[in-house]
């Protein structure tokens, strides 16, 4: 069936160095792609998506890249900010007629960013 | 509305007990999602609506779990003879329409569940 693979966590590190969180999926037809990041005590909150291969979402200095012929869509940023420190979920949206269209998640990684 | 909206946001109840938990989605969307967060766990899909379809209840996780939508919106997820492992944050969410490729789901704050 259709899965989702992050890099175990946690990820520490210190602010302004570069973050890269890997994610693979598995998946029959052609899935849309998606990050979503849950800050302390809040609520899921899309980051970002993508929708074909080569697409590249981005959204607040994060950007990921739908890369068909590896099956990834690695999470990256320049350099994070302490306020970035949260969890972070990759998931894919089935698609094609033999797919019911959920939506299904990483096991997520979290993101600890040191002053 | 202008969100998806759960209720209780909070429910402790005492194992054996049947609780439900209710979800309004955004106004208009067709499909709508169950996912169950343990701690320190990542989101477990439980069960999705979508329009008339038959929902895919396959991860449901016993028969102790049901949920069902009435007229297309609102949902409610029922947890009979409640388990302390069932502790959990139930999170909703929806979207529409559920066709086109890349559409945003949206969540709910979630129901955070405590059984003792």
């Amino acid at each position: 069936g259709n899965s989702v693979t992050q890099m175990e966590g946690p990820v520490t590190l210190s602010e302004e160095a570069f973050l890269t969180i890997n994610c693979t999926y598995t998946a029959t037809g052609y899935p849309s792609l998606f990050w979503y990041v849950q800050y302390p005590g809040e609520g899921l909150q899309l980051l970002l998506k993508a929708t074909k291969a080569d697409d590249k979402g981005s959204n607040k200095g994060f950007e990921a890249t739908y890369r068909k012929e590896t099956t990834s869509f690695h999470l990256e940023k320049g350099s994070v900010q302490v306020s970035d420190s949260a969890v972070y979920f990759c998931a894919l949206k089935e698609s094609g007629s033999s797919n019911t269209g959920k939506l299904i998640f990483g096991q997520g990684t979290t993101l600890q960013v040191k002053p | 509305g202008a969100g998806v909206s759960q209720s209780p946001s909070n429910k402790v109840t005492e194992k054996g007990k049947d609780v439900e938990l209710r979800c309004d989605p955004i106004s208009g969307h067709t499909a709508l999602y169950w996912y169950r967060q343990s701690l320190g766990q990542g989101l477990e899909f439980l069960i999705y609506f979508q329009g008339n379809s038959a929902p895919d209840k396959s991860g449901l996780p016993s028969d102790r779990f049901s949920a069902e939508r009435t007229g297309g919106s609102v949902s409610t997820l029922t947890i009979q003879r409640t388990q302390q492992e069932d502790s959990a944050v139930y999170l909703c969410a929806s979207s529409n329409p559920q066709g086109a490729p890349g559409n945003t789901i949206y969540f709910g704050e979630g129901s955070w569940l405590t059984v003792v």
